[in-house]
């Protein structure tokens, strides 16, 4: 039972526009989410979290926003760089225990 | 590079054969993860070891166990291998723990079972 998902396999964009990723999650006792970026050939990297206490964190141009009552979490690139092309996984934990991912965005940023 | 090494990279086998999958820790960190990536599948969460001591335990099949070593090496060993089990398997490591936005990941080791 996938409890956090992504239901965008991949997304294309404009090099310059805005990124929007999504993901949602079934378990409303979650209360610590991340974004991570995986480069082909590489394993996943730290990009961005965010606790359940607020409703967005941003950090230089990545910005992630958490909607509780929609139990729905999103991350924005502004604006994208064709070096954000990678796939993207959230994932989602309760009280610091074993972490949820979803099975991941392929974002493709044109030039 | 997260200085998190995992080694093989790529290992091809039969089924019902067994593996066993190496993790070097970076320097310093006493937790190691270990994750399942299956095709179109998120990454799944297997075991975690804390300086030696299984710490968390996930959705880790009980043909595959894992280790670690006193040096905080980790080898996760898989047995009775299966088709399904065709997978990336991830290992991570931070310095102690629970939050994921500490874990290091390794580059990954390719299973393909035939």
């Amino acid at each position: 039972d996938q409890q956090v998902k992504q239901n965008s396999p991949s997304l294309s964009v404009q090099e310059g526009r805005i990124s929007i990723l999504n993901c949602d999650y079934t378990n409303s006792m979650f209360d610590y989410f991340l974004w991570y970026k995986k480069y082909p050939a590489e394993g996943p990297t730290f990009l961005i979290s965010i606790s359940s206490i607020k409703d967005k964190n941003e950090d230089g141009r990545f910005t992630v926003f958490l909607n509780k009552s929609a139990k729905h979490l999103s991350l924005h690139i502004v604006p994208s760089q064709p070096g954000d092309s990678a796939v993207y996984f959230c994932a989602a934990s309760e009280a610091g225990n074993q972490f949820y991912f979803g099975t991941g965005t392929s974002l493709t940023v044109i030039p | 590079d997260s200085g998190v090494t995992q080694t093989p990279k790529h290992l091809i086998t039969a089924t019902g054969q067994r593996v066993t999958l190496r993790c070097s820790p970076r320097s310093g960190d006493l937790s190691v993860y270990w994750y399942q990536q299956s095709l179109d599948q998120g990454l799944q969460f297997l075991i975690q070891y804390y300086n030696g001591e299984e710490r968390a335990k996930g959705n880790i099949l009980e043909r595959f166990s894992a280790q670690q070593f006193p040096d905080l090496h980790s080898e996760l060993n898989l047995s009775s291998l299966e088709l399904g089990d065709s997978a990336l398997y991830f290992c991570a490591s931070s310095v102690g723990g629970h939050r994921a936005n500490e874990q290091f990941f390794g580059p990954g080791t390719r299973l393909t079972v035939l």
